[in-house]
């Protein structure tokens, strides 16, 4: 079946420190690949997508390749910040049949930025 | 434009009730997702509806139901409530140009079960 698997966490980094999320799946076809970020007490908000192979997503200084070769697509971001801090979750959707609809994500990696 | 929203964000039940949760979807999207999320199990998918027909359905027992209407907004409902049922359940709409199109959540109903 479909999976994705993240990083464990939880990861603790200081400010402006550099950020790596890992995710790598497992699909019967050719995914569209997430990343949603979780503030605590709310639900999930799009951070980045796309949608083949060698595609880069990037929004508000995150970025992740899909890279097919390695079923990859790693989170990063050059300079975290305090507001960062939140749950990331990698997923990915296939089109049609069984697959309506169904986003299946990763178990989630908790992110704490310290001043 | 209107994000999804959710009502109620908060209910607390008993154990042999039932719930209606709602979500009305982003104006023009006429796909909606349902998930529950839990701490043990993640985010895990319940059913999507598209033009008021369930397309698809996660592993859930048939306690767990939903519909659609004309206008898009959806309602999941939960029979006979178990203490497992304690969860955010969380809805997202699309515009379903295509079957890989992107999903907007709303903020999600968290249920309590005692």
């Amino acid at each position: 079946g479909n999976s994705v698997t993240q990083m464990e966490g939880p990861v603790t980094l200081s400010e402006e420190a550099f950020l790596t999320i890992n995710c790598t799946y497992t699909a019967t076809g050719y995914p569209s690949l997430f990343w949603y970020v979780q503030y605590p007490g709310e639900g999930l908000q799009l951070l980045l997508k796309a949608t083949k192979a060698d595609d880069k997503g990037s929004n508000k200084g995150f970025e992740a390749t899909y890279r097919k070769e390695t079923t990859s697509f790693h989170l990063e971001k050059g300079s975290v910040q305090v507001s960062d801090s939140a749950v990331y979750f990698c997923a990915l959707i296939l089109a049609g049949g069984t697959s309506y609809g169904k986003l299946t994500f990763g178990q989630g990696t908790i992110l704490t930025v310290h001043p | 434009k209107a994000g999804v929203t959710q009502t109620p964000r908060y209910l607390i039940k008993t154990r042999g009730q039932q719930v209606t949760l709602s979500c009305s979807p982003i104006s023009g999207h006429r796909s909606v997702s349902w998930y529950q999320q839990t701490p043990g199990q993640g985010l895990q998918f319940l059913f999507e509806y598209f033009s008021e027909t369930q397309r698809n359905k996660g592993n859930f027992p048939g306690r767990f139901s939903g519909r659609q209407f004309s206008n898009s907004r959806s309602e999941m409902n939960v029979s006979t409530l178990e203490l497992g049922d304690s969860a955010l359940y969380l809805c997202a709409s699309s515009l379903e140009v295509g079957t890989q199109e992107t999903q907007y959540f709303g903020p999600g109903t968290r249920l309590l079960v005692l």
